[in-house]
């Protein structure tokens, strides 16, 4: 099946500094891929929605000057937590559907701002 | 998007089998129901998906009644790694289209 990559798997920075995740579809492309955030014992919140060569949309709430998302190809999308403080600590996940098909996931990020 | 609910959870034992119950009253004519099995510190994997009567794969069985209002995912003879949250999306499968997770629901499985 179609396989959704996650880069890196972990990150700790420190607080101020960024940080980027990648999200790779292998073996398909994917126009439109979404970044989820998910905090311990709690269900994924979608962030925003990446458009390949468009703006990303967020959802209500999720800061776009923090949360920098690019969608370069039709195969890439990276996130990134700009000026990271240990509230944004969280485990980030990523998706892509293939037309008319079921989503896949990453693997995701956990990121630790220190 | 149809509002999902389902169990906050569920124990089990080894060997049982395992039935989850979704319901999704306002679910439309276009929008399919699919499952998902999430692991600590793992994205989400597909489980099963389905539009209406049943739906059998090799892990999993998904029945939907004709009014589509509900939807019951059956694990058959559970072992212990089936310890993990299963969530109920109900959605229309096309590329572009969002899909929101409700609460999930954590399933134990006791040996």
């Amino acid at each position: 099946g179609a396989v959704v990559s996650q880069h890196p798997s972990w990150v700790i920075c420190k607080s101020g500094t960024s940080v980027k995740i990648e999200c790779r579809s292998l073996d398909f492309q994917a126009t439109t891929m979404f970044w989820y955030r998910q905090f311990p014992k709690q269900s994924l919140m979608l962030m925003a929605t990446s458009n390949e060569g468009s703006k990303a949309t967020y959802e209500q709430g999720v800061e776009k000057d923090k949360f920098l998302i690019n969608h370069a190809s039709l195969t890439l999308s990276t996130l990134t937590v700009t000026s990271a403080h240990p509230e944004d600590s969280s485990f980030y996940i990523c998706s892509a559907r293939e037309q008319g098909l079921k989503a896949f996931f990453g693997q995701g990020t956990r990121l630790t701002v220190v | 998007l149809a509002k999902t609910t389902q169990p906050i959870s569920m124990d089990s034992y080894e060997g049982q089998e395992v039935n989850i119950t979704c319901s999704h009253n306002n679910i439309a004519t276009n929008d399919y129901i699919t499952w998902y099995q999430q692991f600590p510190s793992q994205g989400p994997r597909f489980i099963i998906q389905g539009y209406k009567t049943k739906v059998t794969n090799e892990v999993a069985s998904l029945f939907i009644p004709a009014d589509r209002k509900s939807s019951t995912l059956s694990l058959p003879r559970v072992s212990l790694s089936d310890t993990a949250v299963y969530y109920c999306l109900v959605g229309e499968e096309a590329a572009g289209n969002k899909l929101t997770f409700g609460g999930g629901t954590r399933v134990l499985v006791k040996p």
